[in-house]
């Protein structure tokens, strides 16, 4: 399988503890995306790369959340003491910027983090 | 907060019937794309609109781009169960990243 793929699919931690989410984008895709979505809503931004370089980051973001893509290929996000709010679906999606308006982003199956 | 709204966020409806999905912002966009997004999956790109009232259709689905690129519909016709899911519209501006709207969660009743 070449598409995105996201480790683990399922979290379940306890409040205070600290998690961290792998994402693998799809081979030299250049640009790497993670969004949050809560239970009946439409994921929201949270931050990008292009390559290993993070070009922007949500005020959905707050300093408990980190991400890196230290090589431009895998990304992690890491959430230290985890909060209920932090209960949702994390995506990550990749895409290749090509020049084009719109370059199409292909997202993974998603974690699935609950904070008791 | 979430800029794109969409209505209704609950449709259920017969096999066989046709339903029309809106997707409406206050915001321009240079494009707009909707995705299907099943259970524990993420969401899968459907279609790609980027000018003013221009409209593609894909097999039974019509998707159409509102003349001011604020809004945007779907439109499916004859449902099979095979539609059940979430349908999300996504805004596009700048650089790349997505503006979702809130979701339709479709329900085709066999």
């Amino acid at each position: 399988d070449t598409g995105v793929s996201q480790d683990p699919r399922h979290k379940i931690t306890k409040r205070g503890q600290n998690v961290t989410f792998r994402c693998d984008p799809i081979s030299e895709h250049n640009r790497l995306y993670w969004y949050r979505q809560t239970l009946g809503q439409g994921p929201e931004f949270l931050t990008y790369f292009q390559n290993e370089a993070q070009l922007e980051k949500s005020r959905l973001l707050s300093d408990r959340f980190s991400a890196e893509r230290p090589k431009g290929s895998f990304s992690t996000l890491e959430i230290q003491r985890t909060e209920q709010g932090d209960s949702a679906m994390y995506l990550c999606a990749s895409s290749l910027l090509a020049g084009r308006d719109t370059d199409t982003q292909y997202f993974g199956p998603g974690t699935r983090l609950t904070v008791l | 907060t979430q800029l794109l709204e969409q209505s209704p966020q609950f449709l259920s409806i017969q096999e066989g019937e046709n339903l029309t999905v809106y997707c409406n912002s206050s915001s321009v966009f240079s494009s707009l794309q909707w995705y299907r997004q099943e259970p524990g999956e993420g969401p899968v790109l459907l279609v790609t609109v980027v000018t003013g009232g221009e409209v593609k259709k894909l097999k039974r689905l019509t998707f159409q781009f509102g003349d001011a690129r604020k809004d945007s519909s779907l439109h499916i016709t004859a449902a099979q169960t095979g539609d059940t899911g979430l349908y999300l519209c996504a805004g596009v501006r700048g650089n790349e990243k997505l503006t979702f709207g809130t979701g339709t969660r479709l329900t085709i009743i066999p």
